[in-house]
């Protein structure tokens, strides 16, 4: 049980185009969803809560202009990365906690963004 | 900000040994602090959390210590096998379960 998928597992796009990533809790309902940055060797970043019906919460330094999140219902969160550029390439993960249940969260299996 | 510190190095251990991983922190006072692990490609998976007020928890062949003096926790792995080979990642967490914060993780691996 408890599982999060992401899709896609990996895009390759041109600079100053959009990728969607979405992210599904495929047997539970997720009231908030996760969704993180990690660069190579380096910690997971969280960028920001998403909140089913509600506007998600940005982490300080993140742009909420550059990374849309919609989290329109209980099992789907999307990223939207608008106007990407390399400097945004980068593995992004997201998680997923359990309607009620705040001590856990459920990872994403990531997505990986190259932008060219 | 918070600073989280975990051996970028490898750890390389034999098959059976004990392993322990290390996690230091500062300029934080998280209520929980968790680890995961988490394979090449992949997201973490959780393993443990343990509370401010717990000094030590266990689950089948994993523990975990919590120092809030030192500021450390502790990460052991009793039996290890090479299936155990991943890296391991702590993250401090707020009151609330809203903020999490991770280290950049230890490499370990189990040498049969």
């Amino acid at each position: 049980g408890a599982v999060v998928s992401q899709h896609p597992s990996w895009v390759i796009c041109k600079s100053g185009t959009s990728v969607k990533i979405e992210c599904r809790s495929l047997d539970f309902q997720a009231t908030t969803m996760f969704w993180y940055r990690q660069f190579p060797k380096q910690s997971l970043m969280l960028m920001a809560t998403s909140n089913e019906g509600s506007k998600a919460t940005y982490e300080q330094g993140v742009e909420k202009d550059k990374f849309l999140i919609n989290h329109a219902s209980l099992t789907l969160s999307t990223l939207t990365v608008t106007s990407a550029h390399p400097e945004d390439s980068s593995f992004y993960i997201c998680s997923a906690r359990i309607s009620g249940v705040v001590d856990t969260q459920y990872f994403g299996p990531g997505t990986r963004l190259t932008v060219l | 900000s918070q600073k989280i510190e975990q051996n970028s190095e490898a750890l390389n251990i034999q098959e059976g040994k004990t392993a322990t991983l290390t996690c230091n922190y500062t300029n934080y006072s998280p209520a929980y602090l968790q680890w995961y692990r988490q394979d090449p490609g992949r997201g973490p998976v959780f393993l443990l959390l343990i509370r401010e007020n717990e000094k030590e928890k266990r689950k089948e062949r994993l523990k975990v210590t919590f120092d809030t003096t030192l500021k450390q926790s502790l990460f052991h792995i009793t039996a290890s096998q090479p299936a155990d080979s991943a890296t391991y990642l702590c993250a401090l967490v707020s009151w609330n379960f809203n903020k999490f914060y991770f280290g950049s993780g230890t490499k370990l691996n189990v040498k049969p």
